[in-house]
């Protein structure tokens, strides 16, 4: 069974439709993300969530809305896409989110997705 | 400035040696971890080791282990008896466990390792 899967693998579209990716985790984890791969490999957090509520959203624009109905679910919609859009996105889950005071924190790893290579043309 | 480095953009090790892949981290916060992700040429993401900054231990998994230098800020990846299948790019990560990070992980740059027969 795969513990974060991300469908669809592989998106075509063109500019200025909308789509969705869905990502589920059988880890029973409490939190989920989204990162973006761009061309150059780097890799960055676009959205967190945890227990459902959205705690991360790293300056990204608001054509991109993640939704998360349950603590196993975080998909994500992306409205009017842009060229800028195309590269693979992957979701992510750990099994806490721990902030605030300094804490001594195990290991909470973060379990990815295949990912979904997203192409805008 | 940059939190997590990776100064090599490529390396290459031929089958059986071992190899090093650089990481250096940039971050105030007391409490960290640090991470190592394999990403094939099939494009998952594949947990490899962590090290906690309060582990007094560098950490191993199997062929994989952490040589963790704290004053420093290195987190370097070994690779023993080096595999074919090992060629993969290879990025390290850090998460701050303080402050408004929530959790969220910070990559390098990345590294391709090309192993040779």
């Amino acid at each position: 069974d795969t513990a974060v899967s991300q469908t669809p693998k592989y998106l075509v579209t063109q500019m200025g439709n909308d789509k969705s990716i869905k990502c589920e985790q059988n880890l029973g984890h409490d939190t989920m993300y989204w990162y973006k791969q761009d061309s150059k490999k780097f890799l960055k957090i676009m959205f967190s969530y945890n227990n459902k509520e959205l705690i991360i959203n790293e300056t990204v624009p608001n054509r991109f809305s993640p939704k998360s109905p349950d603590k196993a679910h975080l998909n994500l919609h992306i409205n009017s896409l842009e060229l800028g859009d195309s590269a693979v996105y992957f979701c992510a889950s750990s099994p806490h989110n721990l902030w605030g005071a300094y804490q001594v924190i195990a290991k909470n790893i973060q379990y990815f997705g295949a990912g979904t290579r997203l192409s805008v043309l | 400035a940059q939190k997590i480095t990776q100064t090599q953009p490529g390396m290459f090790v031929q089958e059986k040696e071992a190899v090093t892949l650089d990481c250096t981290y940039d971050t105030s916060d007391p409490s960290y971890g640090l991470f190592w992700y394999k990403q094939p040429s099939s494009g998952e993401m594949i947990f490899l080791i962590y090290q906690g900054s309060y582990d007094q231990q560098n950490a191993t998994e199997g062929r994989y282990s952490l040589n963790f230098q704290k004053a420093r800020k290195s987190a370097n990846l070994v690779i023993s008896a080096s595999q074919l299948g090992d060629s993969a790019m290879y990025f390290c990560a850090m998460r701050e466990d303080g402050g408004t990070s929530y959790g969220k992980l910070t990559f390098g740059q990345g590294t391709i390792l090309t192993v040779h027969p």
